[in-house]
């Protein structure tokens, strides 16, 4: 099985650009994460989803938005990119509380906004 | 706020050392601690931890929590070129009904043989 991808694998973005990150997972978990990874700043909790249909702000979630129409798909929209959010973005996901808490990443996203 | 320190930032350590990275935790509602590696991509699952003075082990890796003290340890023995990675430790907590992990800044581990 894959487990998680995600895609692109790297983008240059322009400015006031949108763009969507998208992710998803083949074993069925029902809690997804995305992450922001940057240097001396460790990995970052943007937004999660509990299960489908529900999503929820972590720790840095301005400027991104997210939505779980399904178990599989968890995608990552920039509305308006600036270039503070250039970072590599990881996908994740686990089984969920009480089921299974060890979260599992994806290959990551590198973007740059210029 | 939920915080995760792990020290040292950064190891250099000749081939065949043995070295302990150490992570301590302010966390409410803790639930569990992970250690992951990362190499040059995403971060890779090594141990889950939930109770005191157990410990984990695979292969040349090992862990230890201690919720009392709030810390936990990861060794590796007879470390290879292979062990060079960044080392993550992260606290999960559960709040209003939701499951989060928060990570430290990572141990960058280099091995020179």
């Amino acid at each position: 099985t894959a487990g998680i991808t995600q895609a692109p694998t790297s983008q240059i973005l322009a400015a006031g650009r949108s763009m969507t990150l998208r992710c998803t997972q083949d074993m069925r978990h029902n809690a997804m994460y995305w992450y922001r990874q940057d240097l001396g700043l460790g990995l970052r909790l943007i937004h999660y989803s509990n299960t489908a249909g529900t999503t929820g702000k972590g720790e840095v979630p301005d400027g991104y938005s997210v939505s779980r129409a399904n178990t599989d798909d968890f995608p990552l929209t920039l509305a308006s990119a600036v270039p503070s959010q250039t970072s590599v973005y990881f996908c994740a996901s686990s089984q969920g509380a009480g089921r299974g808490e060890t979260q599992y990443f994806g290959p990551g996203t590198r973007l740059l906004v210029l | 706020e939920d915080k995760v320190v792990q020290s040292p930032l950064s190891l250099v350590v000749h081939e065949g050392d043995t070295v302990t990275l150490n992570c301590s935790y302010e966390v409410t509602n803790f639930r569990s601690l992970l250690w992951y590696k990362q190499e040059k991509k995403a971060p890779t699952f090594l141990f889950m931890l939930t109770s005191s003075g157990i410990e984990k082990k695979s292969g040349r890796l090992s862990s230890i929590l201690d919720k009392k003290e709030l810390f936990s340890i990861l060794n590796i023995t007879a470390t290879q070129t292979g062990d060079s990675a960044i080392y993550l430790c992260a606290v999960g907590n559960s709040g209003a009904g939701s499951y989060q992990l928060t990570f430290g800044k990572g141990t960058k581990l280099s091995v020179i043989p």
